[in-house]
């Protein structure tokens, strides 16, 4: 069963504005973490930003911040301020708690939001 | 620059031919990882090592075939593929103990089988 889920196919925003991805995961783990990666067309899939189970605050990276509601495992992915290079496939993935700290790459991925900013 | 390398970054393979996918990281990493993102598909984790030891196979067909020689190479050999092979291949490592960064990828094989 597909346990991350991103609803949006594609999305459009215009240059300068904020843009919402949405996120919803399914885990039984109390111990998880949670990230989000951006892969542009030349394939390379670069970490964005990175929130674990536990942390009782929002992760923010420079212009991303990471809308964190446990409760309803959420995990949305807010961009500030949108620039033409930001345009990209966005990828929501989650590590669960099972195996070794050797592993910490195992992940599993949604289906990915095609962000596009127009200008 | 990446610090995951991945060669070739385009390969056109008939079903009967042999080939190789290599990955190189110098990061320092113990694991490393070869994944599979098919058009219209999320990216599926094919196989895990640890420190030169394969540590999970997510039922791969035995057409791939991973090698790990040390810890700073990995190699996909590949033969008789399909078609529904044709994917982007991503390899990736990950540190020990460090859960923040997750993964860190290469750019990818773009794999066409013909």
């Amino acid at each position: 069963a597909q346990k991350i889920t991103q609803t949006q196919p594609g999305m459009f925003v215009q240059e300068k504005e904020a843009v919402t991805l949405d996120c919803t995961y399914d885990t039984s783990d109390q111990s998880y973490g949670l990230f989000w990666y951006k892969q542009p067309s030349s394939g390379e899939m670069i970490f964005l930003i990175y929130q674990g189970s536990y942390d009782e605050q929002n992760a923010t990276e420079g212009r991303y911040s990471l809308n964190f509601q446990k409760a309803r495992k959420s995990a949305n992915l807010v961009i500030s301020a949108s620039q033409l290079g930001d345009s990209a496939m966005y990828f929501c993935a989650m590590r669960e708690a099972g195996g070794t700290t050797d592993s910490w790459g195992k992940l599993q991925f949604g289906a990915g939001t095609q962000v596009v900013v127009t200008p | 620059e990446t610090g995951v390398t991945q060669t070739p970054r385009h390969l056109v393979m008939g079903m009967t031919n042999k080939k190789s996918l290599k990955c190189e990281q110098h990061l320092g990493h113990n694991a490393m990882y070869w994944y599979k993102q098919s058009a219209k598909k999320p990216l599926e984790l094919m196989f895990v090592y640890n420190f030169k030891e394969q540590t999970e196979n997510n039922s791969v067909p035995s057409r791939f075939s991973p090698e790990c020689p040390n810890s700073s190479h990995l190699f996909l050999h590949l033969h008789t593929l399909q078609p529904e092979d044709s994917a982007l291949y991503l390899c990736a490592s990950s540190p020990s103990g460090d859960r923040v960064v997750g993964a860190f990828f290469g750019q990818g094989t773009r794999l066409t089988v013909v």
